[in-house]
C-alpha cells in the first residue's frame, strides 16, 4: 500500500532563513510525487511535482523539491523565505504503475503548517 | 478564467438533514473528486468519476452520494447517515483519471457545520 508521512505538524522559520518542509513516501513502484500549498479557507493549490529525470524540481514562488529514491524522500525547500509563505503544505504521492482505480489516487499527508515570522 | 467553482462556501445544518454541496467546472477535465480535510488529518477520497454516469467509492464513502449527470458538475450530498459531518469539503479535478502525472486542480472549499 502506498502512503505518505509528513513527520513535522508545524514548522517554524524567520524570514529571510531557508526552509525545509519534510516528506518521505512509500511506494510498491516508482512514485509520482506532488506539493500543494493551502492559505486558510481555502482550496489547495499546486507548487511542484516530480515524475522522472531530474531530481531537483523547481515550482512556483521560489520553491523546489528534491526526490531521493534512497531515502525515499521529497523535501520541499526555499532559499529565503517569506512572511507570504506561511500557509499549509501537502505532500501527495501516487504509484506510477498504479493509476485508475482506488489504487491509482492519490495520497496525501497529514500536512505540515509553515508559520514564517518577520 | 477556469476554474472549480465550490458553492456554498459555508453551510449550517441540523442533525437528520440531507445537504448538497454543489460543484462545478470549466476546464474540460474528465476526472473529478471529493475529499474531506479535518484538521490534522490531511485530505481523505470520498468518491471520484472519470465520467458521465459513472463514479466510484473512494476510502471514506459512506454516508455520502454523488452524481455526475454532466461532465462539467459533480454534486455531493452529504447524508444523515454520516455520523459525523462536520468538516471542509473539497471539489477537485484532473484532466483524466488514468494518467497518474496529471496535476489536480481544487475549488476554494465548502465549510460544513452541523448545529
Amino acid at each position: 500500500a502506498q502512503s505518505v508521512a509528513q513527520p513535522e505538524d508545524q514548522v517554524n522559520v524567520a524570514e529571510g532563513n531557508p526552509l525545509t518542509v519534510k516528506c518521505t513516501y512509500s511506494v510498491s513502484g516508482n512514485p509520482y510525487l506532488f506539493w500543494y500549498v493551502q492559505y486558510p479557507n481555502r482550496g489547495l493549490q499546486f507548487l511542484l511535482k516530480y515524475i522522472t529525470g531530474d531530481n531537483l524540481v523547481k515550482g512556483s514562488y521560489g520553491f523546489e523539491a528534491e526526490f531521493n529514491k534512497s531515502q525515499t524522500s521529497f523535501h520541499l525547500k526555499k532559499p529565503s523565505a517569506l512572511v507570504s509563505d506561511s500557509a499549509l503544505y501537502f505532500c501527495a504521492v501516487r504509484d506510477a504503475m498504479n493509476y485508475g482505480g482506488s489504487q491509482g489516487n492519490l495520497i496525501f499527508g497529514k500536512g505540515t503548517k509553515l508559520s514564517v515570522k518577520p | 478564467d477556469g476554474g472549480i467553482t465550490q458553492s456554498p462556501k459555508y453551510l449550517f445544518r441540523k442533525e437528520g438533514q440531507n445537504v448538497t454541496l454543489s460543484c462545478e467546472q470549466n476546464l474540460n477535465h474528465d476526472a473529478m473528486y471529493w475529499y474531506r480535510q479535518d484538521p490534522g488529518q490531511g485530505l481523505r477520497l470520498i468518491y471520484y468519476s472519470q465520467i458521465v454516469n459513472d463514479f466510484q467509492k473512494g476510502d471514506i464513502a459512506e454516508g455520502y452520494s454523488v452524481s455526475r449527470e454532466k461532465k462539467e458538475s459533480f454534486p455531493l450530498t452529504v447524508t444523515s447517515a454520516q455520523k459525523n459531518p462536520t468538516a471542509f469539503y473539497l471539489c477537485a479535478s484532473s484532466i483524466s483519471l488514468y494518467s497518474g502525472a496529471n496535476v489536480l486542480t481544487f475549488g476554494a472549499g465548502s465549510r460544513l457545520t452541523v448545529l
